[in-house]
């Protein structure tokens, strides 16, 4: 079975452009998380889907964030325009319904770099 | 104060030696505790959950749990160098989200 795939792994871009990352969660899996990790920072959690609607989002920095995920399937979330302090480790994770707390299952991460 | 706190490490073990790994937390809120490994640029696994009070013991690992003093420890018997990665501790406190609060994170280096 297919893991939680993310893409692009790398991304580097200049400051005020834009960037685009995607997430696969596991198939069936209604619960979709993004975190971010900023380089000596701990990892912080972002938003929380459950199938296409947002359940939280409160831990999505600023306006410049937005994330959508279409038919409940896989998850985008794009920076415009991108900042500095963007830069970090976009995480993406996922459970099904039902499951233990926490028990997450994560994506390798798509680091962004901003200059 | 930060809600959950590790020592950053690196915390260095001989192969074979025990490793033991703490967090404390800073809220009585959470209510469920568990421990990841992340390789370098992979992604964080989950090895151990816990949510009452005590041992938990998986092969090789054992989860410590003492809600009232705010604390979980992972203790890794006979380390191996493949056991080489970081350790996180996040907590969750439950509710619609159950999203993970979590730490920097242990840098754990087993010796050959």
């Amino acid at each position: 079975e297919a893991g939680v795939t993310q893409f692009p792994s790398h991304s580097v871009i200049e400051k005020g452009q834009t960037v685009t990352l995607r997430c696969d969660p596991i198939s069936g899996h209604d619960n979709l998380y993004w975190y971010r990790r900023v380089m000596g920072k701990e990892i912080k959690f972002l938003l929380h889907f459950v199938k296409e609607s947002k359940q939280d989002e409160s831990g999505m920095p600023n306006n410049r964030f937005l994330a959508e995920r279409t038919g409940g399937t896989y998850s985008t979330l794009k920076v415009q325009p991108a900042e500095l302090e963007d830069s970090g480790v976009y995480f993406c994770a996922s459970s099904q319904e039902g499951s233990r707390f926490g028990e997450l299952f994560f994506g390798e991460g798509s680091r962004l770099t901003v200059l | 104060q930060k809600e959950v706190e590790q020592n950053s490490g690196p915390l260095s073990v001989p192969e074979g030696a025990i490793a033991s790994l703490n967090c404390t937390y800073s809220d009585r809120v959470s209510q469920s505790f568990f421990w990841y490994r992340q390789y370098s640029g992979k992604s964080p696994e989950l090895i151990m959950s816990i949510y009452s009070n005590g041992d938990k013991e998986d092969g090789r690992f054992t989860a410590q749990l003492n809600k009232a003093s705010q604390y979980v420890s992972l203790l890794i018997r006979d380390s191996q160098p493949s056991d080489s990665a970081t350790y996180l501790c996040p907590s969750s406190r439950g509710g619609a989200t159950n999203k993970l609060i979590f730490g920097t994170g242990t840098l754990l280096a087993v010796q050959p």
